[in-house]
C-alpha cells in the first residue's frame, strides 16, 4: 500500500494569515497518463468530509481561490492564502493512484 | 441535489455480522464508482472498500484490515450500495460513510452522513 505522510498533525493559525500542509507519499502518484492522484479532503467539526482540491492542484466547484494544492511525484502542499475561521477543521490527503489511502489529518485550529 | 443516505449501523458483538446500506439519490449511481470509508471514534479516515461501475466491470477492492471479512457490493436496479461486515472485531467501530470520493471532470463528491458501528461485548 502507499503511505501518505502528513505534517503538521496540528497546525494553529490566526486569521488573515496563510497557512500549509505536507503530503508525501511513499510511491509517485504521477500516472502514465499524466494526471497525478492526490486529492485534498476538509472535514469539518461535527461534518463528513468534503472535496477541496482533486487531481492534486484542481480546486473542486465552490471552493474559495485561497485553498490551492501544488506538488507532483511524491511530494505535495495545500496551501490557505488567507485563512478564515470557517476553515477550522481536519485536513486529509489522499492518493488514489493504487487503492486509495488517506494521511493521518492535520487539525487546523485558531490560535 | 445529489446525495447518499447510509442505514444499517447498530450494536453489535464480536465475531458478529452487519449489513450496511447507502441509498443513492440524484446522480447516475451506474456510472458511479462507490466506496465505503470509515472513521473510528476520534481517529482518521480509513478507506474501506470500493465497488468500480459496470462499464468497469464491477471490480471490487478491499484494505489489508477488511479483506476476506467484509463484502461490498451494488445494485444498480436499486441505487443502492452494500456493505456486508462478518467476523467483526472491536477494531471496526466505527462511523462508516458511503461516498462517490471525487470524481468526473470538476471532482464532485457525494459523502452522506455515516452511519455508527459499535462492535462490543
Amino acid at each position: 500500500d502507499i503511505v501518505m505522510t502528513q505534517s503538521p498533525l496540528s497546525l494553529p493559525v490566526t486569521p488573515g494569515e496563510p497557512a500549509s500542509i505536507s503530503c508525501r507519499s511513499s510511491l509517485s502518484l504521477l500516472h502514465s497518463n499524466g494526471l497525478t492522484y492526490l486529492d485534498w479532503y476538509l472535514q469539518k467539526p461535527g461534518q463528513s468530509p468534503q472535496i477541496l482540491i482533486y487531481l492534486a492542484s484542481n480546486r473542486a466547484a465552490g471552493v474559495p481561490d485561497r485553498f490551492s494544492g501544488i506538488g507532483s511525484g511524491t511530494d505535495f502542499t495545500l496551501k490557505i492564502s488567507r485563512v478564515e475561521a470557517e476553515d477550522v477543521g481536519v485536513y486529509y490527503c489522499m492518493q488514489a493512484l493504487q487503492t486509495p489511502t488517506f494521511g493521518a489529518g492535520t487539525k487546523v485550529e485558531i490560535k | 441535489e445529489m446525495q447518499v443516505v447510509e442505514s444499517g449501523g447498530g450494536l453489535v458483538k464480536p465475531g458478529g455480522s452487519l449489513r450496511l446500506s447507502c441509498a443513492a439519490f440524484g446522480f447516475t449511481f451506474t456510472d458511479a464508482w462507490m466506496t465505503w470509508v470509515r472513521q473510528p471514534p476520534g481517529k482518521g479516515l480509513e478507506w474501506v472498500g470500493r465497488v468500480k461501475s459496470k462499464s468497469y466491470g464491477e471490480t471490487i477492492d478491499y484494505a489489508p484490515s477488511v479483506k476476506g471479512r467484509f463484502t461490498v457490493s451494488r445494485d444498480d436496479s436499486k441505487f443502492t450500495l452494500y456493505l456486508q461486515m462478518d467476523s467483526l472485531k472491536t477494531e471496526d467501530t466505527a462511523v462508516y460513510y458511503c461516498t462517490t470520493l471525487a470524481s468526473g471532470k470538476y471532482g464532485t463528491d457525494v459523502w452522506g452522513q455515516g452511519t455508527t458501528v459499535t462492535v462490543s461485548s
